[in-house]
């Protein structure tokens, strides 16, 4: 099976850097994807790694590492839109992608 | 390309009743998803299509969830006997085969309210 952890909530300050860590378990792994969720909304794609190190999209960075079962997301220069939740995805065995609890991020003024 | 539509986006029934969910995914994605969420939880997979074949369900998915996607276009997830334990949101997610394979476009989602 799949488990992921991800610290359930975040806070930081406008225009500074946060990093949101996961580290999973699973049976069959071929890549690590984020997702950000506003409330009400739909997931929406930021990024993946299939291989180790980091992508770079914009402010957001993603970052893996299969040696150790482990990814970050870093998001850099935070505004206020960004407060939402993040989620890490493990992409498996079958194309079956197994979500992790969300980590809910709060920037602050 | 309008991107992945549900329909339709929330749904109150009573306790014991049927209700039909539907997805039209981005036009040119083979792969549709269903996933549930609950409140403070991540998307939880449900099924996952691959053109017209179901070729993954979930343990999690009692003989009470039925889902099809009879021409490999849009799908529909059907619940019978509802129980309040269904009340969730159902999305729906589309990709592409031998795109990146962890991006999944995702629907609005049907909020689901059992009484």
């Amino acid at each position: 099976g799949q488990s992921l952890e991800q610290p359930s909530e975040v806070t930081a300050v406008e225009g500074a850097i946060v990093q949101i860590n996961c580290t999973y378990q699973t049976s069959g792994f071929y890549g690590l994807s984020w997702y950000q969720q506003h409330d009400g909304g739909a997931p929406t794609f930021l990024s993946y790694n299939a291989l180790d190190g980091l992508e770079e999209t914009g402010r957001f960075s993603s970052f893996l590492s299969r040696s150790d079962s482990y990814g970050y997301l870093l998001l850099q220069e935070l505004q206020m839109k960004d407060s939402a939740s993040y989620f890490c995805a493990v992409l498996g065995g079958y194309q079956k992608v197994t979500f992790g609890t969300g980590t809910k991020l709060q920037v602050i003024p | 390309d309008t991107g992945v539509s549900q329909d339709p986006r929330h749904k109150i029934t009573k306790r014991g009743q049927n209700v039909t969910f539907r997805c039209d995914p981005i036009s040119e994605h083979n792969r549709l998803y269903w996933y549930r969420q609950t409140l403070g939880q991540g998307p939880e997979f449900l099924t996952y299509f691959q053109n017209e074949a179901q070729l993954e369900k979930s343990r999690l998915l009692s003989d009470r969830f039925s889902a099809e996607r009879p021409k490999g276009s849009f799908s529909t997830l059907e619940i019978q006997r509802t129980e309040q334990g269904d009340s969730a949101m159902y999305l729906c997610a589309s990709s592409q085969a031998g795109g990146l394979d962890g991006t999944q476009y995702f629907g609005p989602g049907t909020r689901l309210l059992v009484l």
